[in-house]
């Protein structure tokens, strides 16, 4: 059963645009949630992450939404760049410390230069 | 570089043999997670070390087993391979033992393909 869904295995975006990568959950006990990347041959690196009080976290380039009544957050990347071609993952932990992180099967971000 | 270690980095292998995957934590970390991730899907949670103790068990089936050491590293034993267990083995570190609000550190994996 998949608790954290990612239901757009790939996305291409044009460099300096937009990128929106999103993320549904069905658990409503999650309450933190957690972006991480993943390039070719590499592991997954954390990116940013949001808790569940909050309904949006920045980071740079990088802003996190979070809507708990629709149980689903999304990532912006403004503006894109080549670089930030990877895999991106969506994951949530319930409560927040928990010893395990649930993952979405991940987004293939395309930036076309 | 996240500073943590696995090996090997690929390996094949026939249905029904034994295989030792090896992790060695950043520096100073005291937990260890196992994670694998299947063609096209998510990283799924096998199971949790602390300074040597299992402290969570995910979807790990009863053909794995795994175990900390005093020096911190890990190692996940899967016996009587089946094709369904090649996979991508991710471990992870991190300082606390929660893994929910601090981030994990990831190691490269190691690939697993069973003929």
């Amino acid at each position: 059963d998949q608790q954290v869904k990612q239901n757009s295995p790939s996305l291409s975006v044009q460099e300096g645009r937009i990128s929106i990568l999103n993320c549904d959950y069905t658990n409503s006990m999650f309450d933190y949630f957690l972006w991480y990347k993943k390039y070719p041959a590499e592991g997954p690196t954390f990116l940013i992450s949001i808790s569940s009080i909050k309904d949006k976290n920045e980071d740079g380039r990088f802003t996190v939404f979070l809507n708990k009544s629709a149980k689903h957050l999304s990532l912006h990347i403004v503006p894109s760049q080549p670089g930030d071609s990877a895999v991106y993952f969506c994951a949530a932990s319930a409560p927040a410390g928990a010893n395990n992180l649930f993952f979405g099967t991940g987004t293939r971000l395309t930036v076309i230069p | 570089d996240s500073g943590v270690t696995q090996t090997p980095k690929h390996l094949i292998t026939a249905t029904g043999q034994r295989v030792t995957l090896r992790c060695s934590p950043r520096s100073g970390d005291l937990s260890v997670y196992w994670y694998q991730q299947s063609l096209d899907q998510g990283l799924q949670f096998l199971i949790q070390y602390y300074n040597g103790e299992e402290r969570a068990k995910g979807n790990i089936l009863e053909r794995f087993s795994a175990q900390q050491f005093p020096d911190l590293h890990s190692e996940l034993n899967l016996s009587s391979l089946e094709l369904g267990d090649s996979a991508l083995y991710f471990c992870a570190s991190s300082l606390r033992q929660g893994a929910g609000t601090g981030e994990l550190f990831f190691g490269e994996g190691s690939r697993l393909t069973v003929l």
